[in-house]
Protein backbone atom coordinates (compact mmCIF):
# COMPACT_ATOMS: atom_id res chain seq x y z
CA UNK A 1 0.00 0.00 0.00
CA UNK A 2 0.95 3.60 -0.55
CA UNK A 3 1.88 5.40 2.47
CA UNK A 4 1.96 9.48 2.62
CA UNK A 5 3.35 10.19 6.07
CA UNK A 6 2.95 13.61 7.85
CA UNK A 7 5.16 14.23 10.56
CA UNK A 8 2.46 15.96 13.07
CA UNK A 9 -1.54 15.37 13.38
CA UNK A 10 -1.33 18.16 15.64
CA UNK A 11 0.76 21.60 15.87
CA UNK A 12 0.25 24.33 18.27
CA UNK A 13 2.24 27.54 17.23
CA UNK A 14 2.71 31.39 17.70
CA UNK A 15 2.04 34.03 15.81
CA UNK A 16 5.05 34.83 13.88
CA UNK A 17 7.25 31.74 14.29
CA UNK A 18 8.48 29.96 11.48
CA UNK A 19 6.94 26.72 10.91
CA UNK A 20 7.66 23.50 8.95
CA UNK A 21 5.28 20.89 7.91
CA UNK A 22 7.06 17.29 6.42
CA UNK A 23 5.26 14.71 4.23
CA UNK A 24 6.89 11.67 3.24
CA UNK A 25 6.27 8.77 0.87
CA UNK A 26 7.40 5.83 0.17
CA UNK A 27 6.12 4.67 -3.21
CA UNK A 28 9.06 7.10 -5.47
CA UNK A 29 5.90 9.12 -6.80
CA UNK A 30 7.19 11.69 -8.73
CA UNK A 31 4.17 14.26 -7.77
CA UNK A 32 3.51 15.89 -4.30
CA UNK A 33 1.20 18.29 -3.13
CA UNK A 34 0.01 20.17 -0.48
CA UNK A 35 -3.70 21.45 0.19
CA UNK A 36 -5.49 23.35 2.78
CA UNK A 37 -8.84 22.15 3.85
CA UNK A 38 -11.00 24.96 5.49
CA UNK A 39 -14.76 24.20 6.66
CA UNK A 40 -16.74 25.02 3.11
CA UNK A 41 -14.16 25.80 1.22
CA UNK A 42 -13.06 21.87 0.49
CA UNK A 43 -9.11 21.35 -0.19
CA UNK A 44 -7.58 24.71 -1.65
CA UNK A 45 -3.86 24.12 -3.74
CA UNK A 46 -0.98 25.82 -1.91
CA UNK A 47 1.88 24.65 -3.94
CA UNK A 48 2.49 21.41 -5.89
CA UNK A 49 5.57 19.26 -7.42
CA UNK A 50 6.63 17.32 -10.36
CA UNK A 51 9.88 16.47 -9.31
CA UNK A 52 13.02 16.89 -7.37
CA UNK A 53 13.64 20.89 -6.42
CA UNK A 54 10.72 21.56 -8.98
CA UNK A 55 7.72 23.66 -7.62
CA UNK A 56 4.42 25.46 -9.21
CA UNK A 57 2.54 27.40 -7.34
CA UNK A 58 -1.05 26.56 -6.91
CA UNK A 59 -4.36 28.76 -6.04
CA UNK A 60 -3.40 30.38 -2.76
CA UNK A 61 0.55 30.31 -2.05
CA UNK A 62 0.69 33.41 -0.31
CA UNK A 63 2.43 33.22 3.19
CA UNK A 64 3.95 29.98 2.42
CA UNK A 65 6.65 28.16 0.40
CA UNK A 66 8.08 24.91 -0.15
CA UNK A 67 10.89 22.91 -0.67
CA UNK A 68 11.76 19.15 -2.62
CA UNK A 69 15.30 18.46 -1.87
CA UNK A 70 14.74 14.83 -1.93
CA UNK A 71 11.85 12.29 -4.00
CA UNK A 72 10.24 10.94 -1.32
CA UNK A 73 10.30 14.74 0.83
CA UNK A 74 7.87 17.61 0.66
CA UNK A 75 7.83 19.89 2.96
CA UNK A 76 5.36 22.78 3.31
CA UNK A 77 6.68 25.91 4.92
CA UNK A 78 5.10 28.91 6.74
CA UNK A 79 7.55 31.71 7.15
CA UNK A 80 5.98 33.82 9.72
CA UNK A 81 3.02 32.14 11.18
CA UNK A 82 -0.22 34.18 11.36
CA UNK A 83 -3.44 33.15 12.54
CA UNK A 84 -5.30 32.97 9.53
CA UNK A 85 -3.25 30.00 8.62
CA UNK A 86 -5.08 28.48 11.40
CA UNK A 87 -6.14 25.12 9.22
CA UNK A 88 -6.03 21.58 8.42
CA UNK A 89 -3.13 20.78 5.67
CA UNK A 90 -3.12 17.64 3.69
CA UNK A 91 -0.16 16.49 1.88
CA UNK A 92 -0.85 14.16 -1.32
CA UNK A 93 1.41 12.15 -4.18
CA UNK A 94 0.99 10.62 -7.26
CA UNK A 95 2.41 8.83 -9.84
CA UNK A 96 1.91 8.93 -13.66
CA UNK A 97 -1.67 7.53 -12.98
CA UNK A 98 -4.12 10.82 -11.94
CA UNK A 99 -5.37 9.09 -8.19
CA UNK A 100 -3.61 10.71 -5.93
CA UNK A 101 -2.93 9.42 -2.54
CA UNK A 102 -3.79 11.71 1.21
CA UNK A 103 -1.64 11.89 4.32
CA UNK A 104 -3.81 11.82 7.33
CA UNK A 105 -3.31 15.42 7.75
CA UNK A 106 -2.05 17.91 10.44
CA UNK A 107 -4.13 20.30 11.67
CA UNK A 108 -1.92 23.38 12.63
CA UNK A 109 -3.22 26.50 15.12
CA UNK A 110 -1.54 29.51 15.14
CA UNK A 111 -2.06 31.33 18.86
CA UNK B 1 -7.67 25.55 -14.67
CA UNK B 2 -10.54 23.15 -14.21
CA UNK B 3 -13.10 23.38 -11.51
CA UNK B 4 -15.64 21.37 -9.36
CA UNK B 5 -18.95 22.32 -7.75
CA UNK B 6 -20.94 20.35 -4.74
CA UNK B 7 -24.41 21.01 -4.63
CA UNK B 8 -25.00 20.11 -1.35
CA UNK B 9 -23.15 21.58 1.64
CA UNK B 10 -24.88 18.99 3.97
CA UNK B 11 -27.42 15.92 2.98
CA UNK B 12 -29.20 14.59 6.07
CA UNK B 13 -30.86 11.24 5.09
CA UNK B 14 -32.32 8.03 7.58
CA UNK B 15 -30.78 4.60 7.56
CA UNK B 16 -31.34 2.59 4.62
CA UNK B 17 -32.66 5.83 2.68
CA UNK B 18 -31.00 5.85 -0.80
CA UNK B 19 -29.09 8.94 -1.16
CA UNK B 20 -27.29 11.06 -3.92
CA UNK B 21 -23.93 13.60 -3.68
CA UNK B 22 -24.00 15.94 -6.91
CA UNK B 23 -21.14 17.11 -7.98
CA UNK B 24 -20.53 19.35 -11.73
CA UNK B 25 -17.59 20.42 -13.18
CA UNK B 26 -16.40 22.37 -15.33
CA UNK B 27 -13.57 21.21 -18.29
CA UNK B 28 -13.34 21.75 -21.72
CA UNK B 29 -10.99 18.79 -22.30
CA UNK B 30 -11.20 14.78 -21.13
CA UNK B 31 -10.49 14.38 -17.17
CA UNK B 32 -10.34 12.13 -14.63
CA UNK B 33 -12.93 12.65 -11.61
CA UNK B 34 -13.09 11.09 -8.58
CA UNK B 35 -14.96 10.70 -5.09
CA UNK B 36 -13.09 10.73 -1.81
CA UNK B 37 -13.92 10.64 2.10
CA UNK B 38 -13.41 11.86 4.88
CA UNK B 39 -14.13 10.47 8.23
CA UNK B 40 -13.56 12.62 10.99
CA UNK B 41 -10.14 13.38 11.84
CA UNK B 42 -8.96 11.56 8.86
CA UNK B 43 -7.18 12.18 5.50
CA UNK B 44 -8.90 11.38 2.21
CA UNK B 45 -9.31 8.34 0.80
CA UNK B 46 -10.32 7.66 -2.33
CA UNK B 47 -14.13 6.07 -3.21
CA UNK B 48 -14.32 5.98 -6.91
CA UNK B 49 -12.87 7.11 -9.99
CA UNK B 50 -13.78 7.31 -13.58
CA UNK B 51 -11.03 7.81 -15.93
CA UNK B 52 -11.86 6.31 -19.09
CA UNK B 53 -14.53 3.57 -20.56
CA UNK B 54 -17.99 2.31 -19.09
CA UNK B 55 -19.51 5.82 -17.55
CA UNK B 56 -21.04 3.95 -14.39
CA UNK B 57 -18.33 3.07 -11.68
CA UNK B 58 -18.76 1.09 -8.95
CA UNK B 59 -15.87 1.99 -5.61
CA UNK B 60 -15.87 0.51 -1.73
CA UNK B 61 -18.81 0.31 0.61
CA UNK B 62 -21.19 0.10 -2.14
CA UNK B 63 -21.29 3.80 -3.60
CA UNK B 64 -21.76 4.39 -7.43
CA UNK B 65 -20.74 7.42 -9.23
CA UNK B 66 -22.56 7.51 -13.47
CA UNK B 67 -20.22 10.42 -15.06
CA UNK B 68 -22.64 11.90 -17.45
CA UNK B 69 -20.51 14.15 -19.94
CA UNK B 70 -22.52 16.31 -21.64
CA UNK B 71 -24.32 17.47 -18.40
CA UNK B 72 -20.86 17.78 -16.53
CA UNK B 73 -21.65 16.19 -13.90
CA UNK B 74 -20.30 13.05 -11.59
CA UNK B 75 -23.15 12.11 -9.41
CA UNK B 76 -22.48 9.89 -6.22
CA UNK B 77 -24.95 7.23 -5.09
CA UNK B 78 -25.78 5.01 -2.80
CA UNK B 79 -28.96 3.09 -2.80
CA UNK B 80 -29.25 2.07 1.02
CA UNK B 81 -27.08 3.98 3.88
CA UNK B 82 -25.85 3.16 7.04
CA UNK B 83 -24.97 5.27 9.93
CA UNK B 84 -21.51 4.18 9.01
CA UNK B 85 -21.32 6.51 6.02
CA UNK B 86 -21.53 9.24 7.62
CA UNK B 87 -18.56 11.75 6.73
CA UNK B 88 -17.57 14.41 4.50
CA UNK B 89 -17.24 13.92 0.40
CA UNK B 90 -15.20 15.16 -1.94
CA UNK B 91 -15.26 14.98 -5.53
CA UNK B 92 -12.44 16.15 -7.67
CA UNK B 93 -11.13 16.51 -11.24
CA UNK B 94 -7.69 15.96 -12.32
CA UNK B 95 -6.06 16.97 -15.36
CA UNK B 96 -2.24 18.52 -14.46
CA UNK B 97 -3.16 18.74 -10.74
CA UNK B 98 -6.25 17.72 -9.02
CA UNK B 99 -8.93 20.19 -7.62
CA UNK B 100 -11.57 20.05 -5.48
CA UNK B 101 -15.09 20.46 -4.42
CA UNK B 102 -15.94 22.34 -1.27
CA UNK B 103 -17.50 18.85 -0.06
CA UNK B 104 -20.89 17.54 1.09
CA UNK B 105 -21.42 16.21 4.50
CA UNK B 106 -23.38 13.53 4.64
CA UNK B 107 -24.98 12.45 8.04
CA UNK B 108 -26.85 9.67 8.15
CA UNK B 109 -29.54 9.45 11.39
CA UNK B 110 -30.70 6.32 12.99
Amino acid sequence: DVKVTQSSRYLVKRTGEKVFLECVQDMDHENMFWYRQDPGLGLRLIYFSYDVKMKEKGDIPEGYSVSREKKERFSLILESASTNQTSMYLCASSSTGPEAFFGQGTRLTVV
Amino acid sequence: AQSVTQLDSQVPVFEEAPVELRCNYSSSVSVYLFWYVQYPNQGLQLLLKYLSGSTLVKGINGFEAEFNKSQTSFHLRKPSVHISDTAEYFCAVSDDDMRFGAGTRLTVKP
